[in-house]
């Protein structure tokens, strides 16, 4: 079956260092590759996402490219805030057995940016 | 335009009783998703309709949860009898798909928060 897999958390960073969050994944076809960000207290939001091999996802600093020879879609950002401390997941839409796109989420990774 | 609207924000209830929770989708989104969310876990579907037609429910403990999308909009979710472990956030979500896919992610509810003591 399909699933998602993010380096375990939490991840601990002072303001301005550069982030990567690692996201692998394992699904048939070819999906299409989102990162959500869930800020304390809220919903999860769509961070930004790619539908296609090479393509790059990007939003608030935040940059993504989907790699399918290494099946990896990893978060980066070159310099962190406070601000951007939250929870983020990895997620994919695949096509199922029964022909219809599914969705998977990892299981997140959490951001503490100190000031 | 307006969210993905869910109620009740926050339910406590006692083992073995029952409870429901509603979704009212993106207007024009066709496929509705319902996930369960365990502290420190990521999102896990539950069931997926396009309109009022079950996608996929592989995962919905048929034993105890149930759920309808019986005019293609709005959605009920059901848990009878409920369980210590069903305590988690249930997050309703939406999506505007072409050729199946979802076009622009998937928009998700605030949730409600159960918890079973």
């Amino acid at each position: 079956g399909n699933s998602v897999t993010q380096m375990e958390g939490p991840v601990t960073l002072s303001e301005e260092a550069f982030l990567t969050i690692n996201c692998t994944y394992t699904a048939t076809g070819y999906p299409s590759l989102f990162w959500y960000v869930q800020y304390p207290g809220e919903g999860l939001q769509l961070l930004l996402k790619a539908t296609k091999a090479d393509d790059k996802g990007s939003n608030k600093g935040f940059e993504a490219t989907y790699r399918k020879e290494t099946t990896s879609f990893h978060l980066e950002k070159g310099s962190v805030q406070v601000s951007d401390s939250a929870v983020y997941f990895c997620a994919l839409s695949s096509v199922s057995s029964g022909g219809s796109y599914i969705p998977t989420f990892g299981r997140g990774t959490s951001l503490i940016v100190h000031p | 335009e307006a969210g993905v609207a869910q109620s009740p924000r926050y339910k406590i209830i006692e083992k073995r009783q029952s409870v429901a929770f509603w979704c009212n989708p993106i207007s024009g989104h066709a496929t509705l998703y319902w996930y369960q969310q365990i502290l420190g876990q990521g999102p896990k579907l539950l069931i997926q309709f396009q309109n009022n037609g079950v996608v996929d429910d592989s995962q919905l403990p048929k034993d105890r949860f149930s759920a309808e999308r019986l005019k293609g909009v709005d959605s009920t979710l059901k848990i009878q009898p409920a369980k210590l472990e069903d305590s988690a956030v249930y997050l309703c979500a939406s999506s505007l798909v072409g050729a199946g896919r979802p076009l622009y992610g998937y928009t998700f509810g605030s949730g409600t928060r159960l918890t079973v003591v």
